[in-house]
């Protein structure tokens, strides 16, 4: 069965600067996607950005880009110039056959 | 557009009670999905739905029972409420996964449920 492990529950970074999530996965299969979702205190679930597992380059949306490697199962995010309004809940999710599996979840905090 | 839309948002109720959650997508999904949200545990798949009139189990199902009549309706069932089913519900729609470009999920706003 595929699992996603979120091993940071908090991560806390200064505005303007650099932050990396960390996400692992397990799975047999080759094709497949991966999704970054950010939860604010709204409980509003926001698509952050998507990887797809057969593409090579790494995905990038505006400040948020990630570090996918297949190899290693490894799938992080990096914020760069951190902003009060990255404060969330980041959750990292595998989505194959028709199912979305999430993490555990990494609480952001964003200190100005 | 009104993406995903959830009925009610909060809801309280007694062990033993039964009632039913709506979801609505106006986006043209094939596929919607209920989750629930506990503290420190993620989202967890509870039933979900590759389109009108199909049903399937996710990870949590005991418990809940889920009705595809419209493609553009979810419903989600609690036929006797118990105090483990306090959560938050969260409901999502997608295209297919088959499409590479549109298979992002949607999700509504959530609802929380109290069972006393």
């Amino acid at each position: 069965a595929q699992t996603v492990t979120q091993s940071q529950p908090e991560m806390s970074v200064q505005e303007a600067e650099t932050v990396t999530l960390s996400c692992t996965y397990d799975t047999s299969e080759s094709d497949y996607y991966l999704f970054w979702y950010k939860q604010p205190p709204s409980r509003q679930m926001i698509l952050v950005i998507r990887q797809e597992a057969y593409k090579q380059q790494n995905a990038t949306e505006n400040r948020f880009s990630v570090n996918f490697q297949k190899a290693a199962k490894s799938f992080s995010l990096k914020i760069s110039d951190s902003q009060l309004g990255d404060a969330a809940m980041y959750f990292c999710a595998y989505y194959n056959t028709d199912k979305l599996i999430f993490g555990t979840g990494t609480r952001l905090q964003v200190f100005p | 557009n009104a993406g995903v839309t959830q009925t009610p948002k909060f809801r309280v109720l007694k062990t033993g009670q039964s009632m039913t959650l709506l979801c609505a997508q106006d986006m043209n999904h094939e596929y919607m999905y209920w989750y629930r949200q506990d503290p420190g545990m993620g989202l967890r798949l509870i039933h979900y739905s590759v389109g009108e009139g199909t049903t399937a189990k996710g990870e949590v199902p005991d418990g809940y029972n889920v009705s595809r009549l419209k493609k553009q309706n979810f419903l989600l069932g609690l036929e006797s409420a118990a105090p483990s089913q306090t959560s938050v519900y969260f409901c999502a729609s997608s295209y297919s996964i088959w499409d590479r470009v549109r298979n992002e999920q949607f999700f509504g706003p959530g609802t929380r449920l109290t069972v006393l």
